[in-house]
């Protein structure tokens, strides 16, 4: 099943302890990227990636890294992460020469 | 700054009433533009994109280029439309979402 997959699903923290969000998908898709969805903002992107060690950084990059080694993972990673990043995160991938994005389940992060 | 704009967070109206959800766009060249939809619990999906000006799910979306619009309609709506809409601008490889409208249709 062609599918975009994000783990972990649900994750609490504390401030400033490191972690990374997965993302994976079986498409063979070049394009990739992270969204945050919060309340009144709508959809916000992070980081986007065009293929394999090309990623660029979106509408609200700061607090986050990512990394594009293989073609079909593109994980977030936030090394000291802070309660403002408390929100749903979710991973979307779409072919080159498609028009249609494949999002993930999203991944419900709160930093305390 | 290529922007996109949903004027209405929340839109409540009775089953069977007409619907239309207002997507306003800021765009210097021809826009690709779509609506994605989330059910609850469920992850965003494409409803449909201008260029293939079809109808899925009783939904139709027209560009209006003078107006710098592409509102989502629905001559009746039904319950189990009730859910998050997303009007989506394509920019290059990126895609710029607006604030999104909650749709809630009541019975």
């Amino acid at each position: 099943e062609a599918q975009v997959t994000q783990n972990p699903r649900y994750l609490i923290t504390v401030t400033g302890k490191k972690l990374t969000v997965t993302c994976s998908q079986n498409m063979n898709h070049e394009y990739m990227s992270w969204y945050r969805q919060d309340p009144g903002l709508g959809l916000r992107q992070i980081y986007y990636s065009m293929n394999v060690e090309v990623t660029d950084k979106g509408d609200v990059p700061e607090g986050y890294k990512v990394s594009r080694k293989e073609k079909r993972n593109f994980p977030l990673i936030l090394e000291s992460p802070s309660p403002n990043q408390t929100s749903l995160y979710f991973c979307a991938s779409r072919g080159t020469a498609s028009y249609e994005q494949y999002f993930g389940p999203g991944t419900r992060l709160t930093v305390t | 700054a290529q922007r996109v704009t949903q004027p209405e967070k929340l839109l409540s109206v009775f089953k069977g009433a007409p619907v239309e959800l207002k997507c306003n766009y800021s765009y210097s060249g021809s826009p690709e533009l779509f609506w994605y939809v989330q059910y609850s619990r469920q992850r965003l999906q494409l409803l449909l994109r201008h260029i293939s000006r079809e109808s899925i799910k009783g939904f139709t979306a027209d560009l209006n280029k003078g107006e710098t619009s592409f509102h989502l309609k629905k001559p009746f709506a039904q319950e189990e439309d009730s859910a998050m809409y997303y009007c989506a601008l394509k920019e290059g490889g990126k895609l710029i979402f607006g604030q999104g409208t909650e749709l809630s249709v009541k019975p």
